[in-house]
Parts: C-alpha cells; sequence; structure tokens
C-alpha cells in the first residue's frame, strides 16, 4: 500500500531564516506530486506540482521553490522566511495516470514563522 | 475568480439528523468533484468522489449528489455523528488540469450530541 510521509510535523522558524520541507511518497513509482499550503481560516491553496522528477510548477509567485531529486521526494525550500508564510503546509500524490485525479495528503507540517 | 465555491463557512447539525454541504463550481470543463474531510492539524482525507457522467454516488452514510445544469453539488450525511465534526472541502478537475484539483474554502461541520 501506498504511503506518504511529511516532516518535520511542527517548526518555529525566524523571520529571514531558511526553509526546507521534506515529502516522500513509498508504495507507487512516478506519482504526481503536489504542495498545498493552508493558511489560517483559508482553504487549499496549490504551491507547487510535479509530474516527474525535475519537472516542477508554480502556481503562485512567492519566496518559495520546490525540487524534486528523487522520483518519489518533493522539497519545499525557501532562502528567508515571511511572516507570511506562517500555515500548514500539506503534500500530497495522484498516481499520475489519467483518470485518476483522487489526490492523497500527508500528515501537513504546521510553520510558525515569528 | 473562485473557480469552486463553499458558500457556508460552517453549519451545525444535531447528532442523527442528516448534514447537507453544498458545493458550487463555475467552470464547465470540471468532470470530477470529489469531498474531502479535514480534522485540525491533520492532512485531509478522501471521503467521496463523483464523474460527470453520474448524478448520484453513495457510500456508507455518506452520498454525493451533482447537478451539472445547476453546476452544484452537495454531500449528504446521515446519520450525523459527532466524530463528523470536522471541515469539508468540496475539489474538481477537469480535461487538460494534469489531475490538478481546485479546491473550495471549506465547510465546518459541528455535529452536536
Amino acid at each position: 500500500s501506498q504511503t506518504i510521509h511529511q516532516w518535520p510535523a511542527t517548526l518555529v522558524q525566524p523571520v529571514g531564516s531558511p526553509l526546507s520541507l521534506e515529502c516522500t511518497v513509498e508504495g507507487t513509482s512516478n506519482p504526481n506530486l503536489y504542495w498545498y499550503r493552508q493558511a489560517a481560516g483559508r482553504g487549499l491553496q496549490l504551491l507547487f506540482y510535479s509530474i516527474g522528477i525535475d519537472q516542477i510548477s508554480s502556481e503562485v509567485p512567492q519566496n518559495l521553490s520546490a525540487s524534486r531529486p528523487q522520483d518519489r521526494q518533493f522539497i519545499l525550500s525557501s532562502k528567508k522566511l515571511l511572516l507570511s508564510d506562517s500555515g500548514f503546509y500539506l503534500c500530497a500524490w495522484n498516481p499520475g495516470t489519467t483518470g485518476q485525479e483522487t489526490q492523497y495528503f500527508g500528515p501537513g507540517t504546521r510553520l510558525l514563522v515569528l | 475568480d473562485q473557480q469552486v465555491k463553499q458558500n457556508s463557512p460552517s453549519l451545525s447539525v444535531q447528532e442523527g439528523r442528516i448534514s447537507i454541504l453544498n458545493c458550487d463550481y463555475t467552470n464547465s470543463m470540471f468532470d470530477y468533484f470529489l469531498w474531502y474531510k479535514k480534522y485540525p492539524a491533520e492532512g485531509p482525507t478522501f471521503l467521496i468522489s463523483i464523474s460527470s457522467i453520474k448524478d448520484k454516488n453513495e457510500d456508507g452514510r455518506f452520498t454525493v449528489f451533482l447537478n451539472k445544469s445547476a453546476k452544484h453539488l452537495s454531500l449528504h450525511i446521515v446519520p450525523s455523528q459527532p466524530g463528523d465534526s470536522a471541515v469539508y472541502f468540496c475539489a474538481a478537475s477537469g480535461w487538460g488540469s494534469q489531475g490538478n484539483l481546485i479546491f473550495g474554502k471549506g465547510t465546518k461541520l459541528s455535529v452536536k450530541p
């Protein structure tokens, strides 16, 4: 069966510090991978999606970036965090085949920027 | 412009009664719709889906209805249980979206004992 992991679970970082959040998927190959953010009182905002290694699309301009160094690994980064980067970050995957749009989410990372 | 709208930010229902969560969409290219349930500090979990070739899909206590002409879908939970208290997100995808989902902002359901 497939599982998705995210770490860390929670993170408190000062403004201006770097960020690296990691997501890995097990039990599948060549998945589509996604990063979302849920800010307080708001819905799920798609940040990045990837259909393959080094194939990443950005949905919103921001100071965040994403990388996919391996097939089942997706990393969300920032060189300098802003206060507005606080939120709940979710990684998701789907099988990457036509007609399989259901996405499965990881447990999330709660980020607080002070 | 919000393509998927959940106009009720919250809903309160008595245990044992029916909960009806609504969702509207604007993009006629959407052909697959999903509902997710989310507890605080956890990732959303997939609940139920429906494709545009159907108008109803049922799974236990959960039923999703799709009205394509009105661009409206709803999730019915019956009977509602206190453990159903969570935020429910509606999502949609369409041809050419590469599996991307467009989410509504969610409706917080509270089921009172």
